[in-house]
Formats: structure tokens, C-alpha cells, sequence
């Protein structure tokens, strides 16, 4: 069954250390991706996606990513995180299997920035 | 454009009530979908509707949940009885896909369910 695993439950960082949220999935085909932030109390709301072309992203509040298609990776990357980054942090992947394209989450990464 | 509404925004009720959520979507969108959360199985697709048609509903948890697209603006999702296990937020999420299968799905600010 397709799955997508984030390697970290919990991250501490102080302000303006850089972030790397991991992400793999695990199906060989064509997949669209995505990260979705939720902060403390809200909603997810969709900080990048990748469909296709460039694979390095960026999305919102100075995120990016980068697919690595040998690698089957889709890493999240901030230079320098701010305390108002504290959230919790999903990846997401379509994979293209034919008919319905479920979009399959991965457990989350939780993100405490301290100041 | 208003993004996805759902309500209520927080529900408490005792066990053995009946539950009714509400979500509407994006307009325009072609696709409808719910999702539960909660600390201990994080987040759940309940079922999923397109073109208003439930599609997937293998994530219902049983029979006491229910769900309902009538028309392409409005949907329910309705727990008869609830439960206490059943407290968790209730998420509406809606997306457009397009031809080549692309899609972007956008939350709503989900439900607080309570049950005591």
C-alpha cells in the first residue's frame, strides 16, 4: 500500500536556525505532493505543492521544497524558521494509480521554535 | 472567496445524540471531502464525494456515521448515535480536478466535536 512517512514527530529549533522537515513516500509512479501546515488550533492550510517541472518549490512564509524522484523525496527546507513557525507540519501525496487518486497524509511533524 | 465554511465550529453533546455537521465548499470545486482528526490516528479520510457522488467511504467508521451531498454547495455528515470515542475535529475539505488529474484540496476550519 502506497504510505508516506515523516521522519521526525518533533522538532525543537530556536529562531533563525534553518529547518529540514523529511518526507518519503513510497510508490513508483507519478505522484503530485504537497505540504500542508497546521498551527496550534487551526486548520491545514497548503504552504507549496509540486506537480510537475522545476522540482525545487517555494511556497509561502519562505518554505520550500525539493523532489527527488531517485530518492522518492519531498523535503521541506526554511533558512532561518521565526517562533510564529510553531506548527505542525504534514506532507501529502497523490499518487497517479488510475480512477481515484487518494491523497495519502503523512503522521506530521510537530515544530517548536523557541525565541 | 470565502474558502471552505463549515459548521459548527464547536459542537458538545451527550453521548447517544445525533450529530450533524455541515460543510460548504469552494464553488466551482467538483470534489468533497471529509476528514477526522484526532491526537491518537491523526488524520482520517471519512469518504469522498465528486460531481456530488460518494466515491470512497471505506473510511466511515461504521454505520452511525453518514454523509449526504445533495447538491454541489452543500454537504452533511451525521453521527446517530454518538459516541464519546467519536470526539475529535471534523474536517471539509473541497478541490477542483482538473483533467490531467491535478488537484489542490483546501480545508475548512473544521468542527471541535465533544461528546460527553
Amino acid at each position: 500500500a502506497q504510505s508516506v512517512s515523516q521522519h521526525n514527530h518533533h522538532v525543537i529549533l530556536s529562531e533563525a536556525a534553518s529547518l529540514e522537515l523529511g518526507c518519503n513516500y513510497s510508490y513508483g509512479g507519478t505522484v503530485n505532493l504537497f505540504w500542508y501546515v497546521q498551527y496550534p488550533g487551526q486548520h491545514l492550510q497548503l504552504l507549496l505543492k509540486y506537480f510537475s517541472g522545476d522540482p525545487l518549490v517555494k511556497g509561502i512564509k519562505g518554505f520550500e521544497a525539493e523532489f527527488i524522484k531517485s530518492k522518492f523525496s519531498f523535503n521541506l527546507r526554511k533558512p532561518s524558521v521565526q517562533w510564529s513557525d510553531t506548527a505542525e507540519y504534514f506532507c501529502a501525496v497523490i499518487p497517479f494509480s488510475g480512477g481515484y487518486n487518494k491523497l495519502i497524509f503523512g503522521a506530521g511533524t510537530r515544530l517548536a521554535v523557541h525565541p | 472567496d470565502a474558502g471552505v465554511i463549515q459548521s459548527p465550529r464547536h459542537e458538545v453533546t451527550e453521548m447517544g445524540q445525533e450529530v450533524t455537521l455541515r460543510c460548504k465548499p469552494i464553488s466551482g470545486h467538483n470534489s468533497l471531502f471529509w476528514y477526522r482528526q484526532t491526537m491518537m490516528r491523526g488524520l482520517e479520510l471519512l469518504i469522498y464525494f465528486n460531481n456530488n457522488v460518494p466515491i470512497d467511504d471505506s473510511g466511515m467508521p461504521e454505520d452511525r456515521f453518514s454523509a449526504k451531498m445533495p447538491n454541489a454547495s452543500f454537504s452533511t455528515l451525521k453521527i446517530q448515535p454518538s459516541e464519546p470515542r467519536d470526539s475529535a475535529v471534523y474536517f471539509c475539505a473541497s478541490s477542483l480536478i482538473l483533467a490531467g488529474g491535478q488537484e489542490t484540496q483546501y480545508f475548512g476550519p473544521g468542527t471541535r466535536l465533544l461528546v460527553l
